[in-house]
């Protein structure tokens, strides 16, 4: 199963733009790029999904490297409840057999005001 | 739409009690995933089911563990025997599979387990 590595924590001002990065070399040809978010005593939330072209959603902007061996969560504006820990996954476009999503530890975004 | 949802929210029993879980997915939903998250930790992944049928199990899931989804719609989890090491947000999620491609798993608000 290919594995993402993002950083532990981020900080971020409010109103500023945040860029949340993620590793993904061994990515393959046909897996899709998800990104949830978990605020506090609630469940992941999606954010977003790409495979190979840039997107963008009232939420966030998902960028994707040429190589696809790395991605980057691209919040705007971020506000105060956007502070939450955020997970980039990998999912199959074409099933090996699972459909599970494997989770890291994600990233935890503080927003100062 | 109404989300997934999942009952009950919090649960605290004590080691050796068994426990269950409900969860009811997108109504439109035919796969339904089952995970566990610890504190600190992202959810791993426990069991899937496409409609009634279970097609993958974790070795996270133990024999204490069983799932079902009769007539493809709502899904229990029951942990027999509860262990303190069991305590941990239970998350369920569904899932269409005609949305093939675009397909994204949308998960509930959890199940929060203390074993005492």
């Amino acid at each position: 199963d290919a594995k993402t590595t993002q950083p532990n924590s981020m900080e971020s001002n409010e109103e500023e733009p945040v860029h949340l990065p993620c590793n993904h070399s061994t990515i393959s040809g046909t897996d899709y790029i998800h990104w949830y978010r978990q605020l506090p005593s609630q469940g992941p939330e999606y954010v977003i999904h790409g495979l190979t072209s840039n997107v963008n959603n009232r939420m966030a902007s998902l960028a994707i490297a040429e190589d696809r061996k790395s991605s980057t969560l691209i919040l705007h504006r971020a506000t105060l409840r956007d502070a939450a820990v955020y997970y980039c996954i990998l999912r199959p476009l074409r099933t090996s057999g699972t459909y599970k999503y494997i989770f890291g530890t994600g990233t935890r975004l503080k927003v100062l005001a | 739409d109404t989300g997934v949802s999942q009952d009950p929210r919090h649960k605290i029993t004590k080691r050796g009690q068994n426990v269950t879980f409900r969860c009811d997915p997108i109504s439109e939903h035919n796969r339904l995933y089952w995970y566990r998250q610890t504190l600190g930790q992202g959810p791993e992944f426990l069991t899937y089911f496409q409609n009634e049928a279970q097609l993958e199990k974790s070795r996270l899931l133990s024999d204490r563990f069983s799932a079902e989804r009769p007539k493809g719609s709502f899904s229990t989890l029951e942990i027999q025997r509860t262990e303190q090491g069991d305590s941990a947000m239970y998350l369920c999620a569904s899932s269409s599979s005609q949305l093939r491609e675009q397909e994204t798993q949308y998960f509930g608000p959890g199940t929060r387990l203390l074993v005492l």
